[in-house]
């Protein structure tokens, strides 16, 4: 899992509520991910950052929002406007130079709504 | 269709046994293949990177090949350990500007490893 820490690993929440899922990296790596993974599908980009204080939408942000005050800090925030948020969420980082660096995943947060 | 496919779904072997796991692609032009190991529960971890113009890299007893020519790529996995029971996933990363660049992921094979 290198240098990148998710919190908690499992989190339970009632349907309707925010909930915000913690990734920590001290890698100091520039560029930081959240994935979502679902039973059958590959991992689907949510959001990512390339720097300090800015951040692109991924293939699937409704529903979500992220911040990015700290290099070292990207958490995600599941909001009640996400339709089916039950799921494996990972966060990963990157040092951006270059298209063949390697991204380093977190052990991942399980989030179940009920 | 999944832009990279990824064959078998799952496979069971024997361990000390050797495997070979296949990954085709439609993604082009692509920058890099990547091949991620995945234990239950857990984030993925890099195996390899290949660019497009590399043929083969080996990582211990992972030894991943590709041919940009097929867009196929292989995992081969020699002396199996029961340790080696995860999903491996294959990632490409898209060229293309237009979108973004990046990352396509397959779905995996799920390999168990028996004693």
């Amino acid at each position: 899992d290198g240098g990148i820490t998710q919190s908690p690993k499992y989190l339970f929440r009632k349907e309707g509520q925010n909930v915000t899922l913690s990734c920590e990296q001290n890698l100091n790596h520039d560029a930081m991910y959240w994935y979502r993974q679902d039973p059958g599908q590959g991992l689907r980009l949510i959001y990512y950052s390339q720097i300090v204080n800015d951040f692109q939408k991924g293939d699937i942000a409704e529903g979500y929002s992220v911040s990015r005050e700290k290099k070292e800090s990207f958490p995600l925030t599941v909001t009640s406007a996400q339709k089916n948020p039950t799921a494996f969420y990972l966060c990963a980082s990157r040092l951006d130079r270059g298209p063949n660096n390697e991204q380093f995943f977190g052990p991942g947060t399980r989030l179940t709504v009920l | 269709k999944n832009q990279v496919e990824q064959s078998p779904q799952s496979l069971i072997i024997l361990e000390g046994k050797n495997c070979t796991l296949q990954c085709n692609y439609t993604v082009s032009p692509f920058s890099n293949l990547r091949w991620y190991k995945q234990d239950t529960g857990r984030g993925p971890v890099s195996l390899t990177i290949m660019t497009f113009s590399e043929n083969t890299k080996s990582n211990g007893r992972y030894t991943a090949t590709l041919d940009a020519d097929t867009k196929q790529s292989s995992l081969h996995i020699t002396a199996s350990q029961l340790s080696d029971s995860a999903s491996y996933i294959c990632v490409v990363r898209d060229d293309n500007a237009g979108n973004n660049r990046k990352l396509i992921w397959g779905l995996g094979t799920s390999l168990a490893v028996n004693p």
